[in-house]
């Protein structure tokens, strides 16, 4: 089974744009998460979509925004960019809804903003 | 709520030696637990998780980790280190009682293997 991608892997933008990544996940998995990491902060969580509904949300802006298509491709869009914003941007997608599957990783993409 | 804390921002180990990550979590019920680690410039990758039966689970890579209830911690283990091993190792955590199937990860622990 091919594993979870994402693109683009790189992304240089400047402040005030808009971007906007995609993830593909393994096939079968309907559960797609977001995650935003940094040095600073670590991972976080930005939001979940399972079956095209967005089931959770972490703690971000209403910049930060995501979709989900039934084939379980998942978007995600942050407008207005920020300096701050500069991070890794990981999803992740598990077979289930269930609490105990482990999730799989895409190679993340790099966003800067300069 | 549920948190986890990895108390250590960097392990040093020599190559041969066993390793140890120390994890400790909290939650309201019971927890499912996990170890992820990431290379550079990578995603995670998962290496085992604990969800009940043996206190003792055993993972991808040799690694292995012991959970404990009464400590709320969830070492990750490996008899000896490689190299190969040095990476940024996660362990996150789900509270079972706490409704949501999203998992809270620690900060990351930076293992260093040295030859």
């Amino acid at each position: 089974k091919a594993g979870v991608t994402q693109t683009p892997r790189y992304l240089i933008k400047t402040r005030g744009q808009q971007v906007t990544l995609s993830c593909s996940p393994i096939s079968g998995h309907r559960s797609v998460s977001w995650y935003q990491q940094t040095p600073g902060q670590g991972l976080q969580f930005l939001f979940e979509y399972f079956s095209e509904t967005q089931r959770n949300k972490g703690n971000f802006p209403g910049r930060f925004s995501g979709r989900q298509f039934s084939n379980s491709r998942s978007e995600m869009n942050v407008s207005t960019l920020e300096l701050g914003d500069s991070a890794l941007y990981l999803c992740a997608s598990r077979s289930s809804s269930g609490a105990y599957n482990e999730q799989f990783f895409g190679p993340g993409t790099r966003l800067t903003v300069l | 709520a549920q948190s986890v804390a990895q108390p250590e921002d960097q392990v040093n180990v020599a190559e041969g030696n066993p390793l140890t990550v120390k994890c400790t979590y909290s939650v309201s019920g019971n927890p499912y637990l996990f170890w992820y680690v990431q290379y550079p410039n990578r995603g995670l990758q998962f290496l085992l998780k604990y969800i009940t039966g043996d206190n003792l689970v055993k993972g991808s890579y040799g690694f292995e980790a012991e959970f404990n209830k009464s400590q709320t911690s969830f070492h990750l283990k490996k008899p000896s280190a490689l190299v190969s091993d040095s990476a940024l190792y996660f362990c996150a955590v789900r509270d079972l009682s706490g409704g949501s199937y999203i998992p809270t990860f620690g900060r990351g622990t930076s293992l260093i293997v040295h030859p």
